[in-house]
């Protein structure tokens, strides 16, 4: 049963200190993308990345946050420093690459910044 | 401004019923997905209606687009306690892989 993972599922960091969330796309699949979901704020697209390359990251806040895919397997997404107004849930979800195509979204990483 | 917003924002309804919820948008579409999301989870596909479709169904699940009026409907028949989740429209637009979501609704069903 393929499915998106996401690591850790809980954070809990203290301000200015740096975090990274990880992610394992579904195998296969060629785009990945990075939301972040707040209350206030609904899920909002930070990054995408298509065979690896950075496509869009207009919605990542450039100064603290970074977006890589280092290889096919692994996704990762960087606070430094992190600030409590980015205490979210952090998802990650894959595609085929088809565009527009369904999306598969990993379980999330709940970030809270004290 | 979101480029999907349902409509209602929360709905609670009997178990057994039927439940409607409504999705607009702004600009052309090449398709319209509809998600789930259980409390603490991740979003789950469930539907997907391409620009030149009018309706589709997948089990309980109905979907109507009308791109006149940029709008879609999603209609879950003979609802359970577990359809309980918010559900969120979501469009694509033409020539790239971005998908743009909306404010969800959040259903409740009363057993």
């Amino acid at each position: 049963d393929a499915r998106v993972t996401q690591t850790p599922r809980h954070k809990v960091t203290e301000m200015g200190q740096e975090v990274t969330m990880r992610c394992q796309p579904i195998l296969g699949h060629n785009t990945v993308f990075w939301y972040r979901q707040t209350m206030m704020q609904g899920l909002e697209l930070l990054a995408y990345f298509r065979n690896r390359a950075p496509l869009d990251d207009s919605g990542m806040p450039k100064d603290r946050f970074s977006a890589e895919m280092p290889d096919a397997t692994l996704a990762t997404l960087k606070i430094q420093p992190s600030e409590p107004r980015d205490s979210a849930v952090y998802f990650c979800a894959s595609g085929s690459g088809y565009r527009g195509d369904e999306q598969y979204f990993g379980p999330g990483t709940r970030l809270t910044v004290t | 401004s979101q480029q999907g917003e349902e409509d209602p924002q929360a709905l609670s309804i009997q178990e057994g019923e039927n439940a409607t919820m409504n999705c607009s948008y702004k600009t052309s579409i090449n398709n319209l997905q509809w998600y789930r999301q259980n409390s603490g989870r991740g979003l789950v596909h469930l539907i997907l209606i391409r620009s030149n479709e009018r309706e589709k169904h997948s089990g309980r699940l109905r979907v109507t687009l009308d791109t006149s009026k940029k709008s879609s409907s999603l209609l879950i028949t003979a609802s359970r306690a577990a359809d309980t989740a918010s559900y969120f429209c979501a469009t694509a637009n033409f020539g790239n892989e971005k998908l743009t979501f909306g404010t969800g609704t959040r259903l409740t069903i009363i057993p």
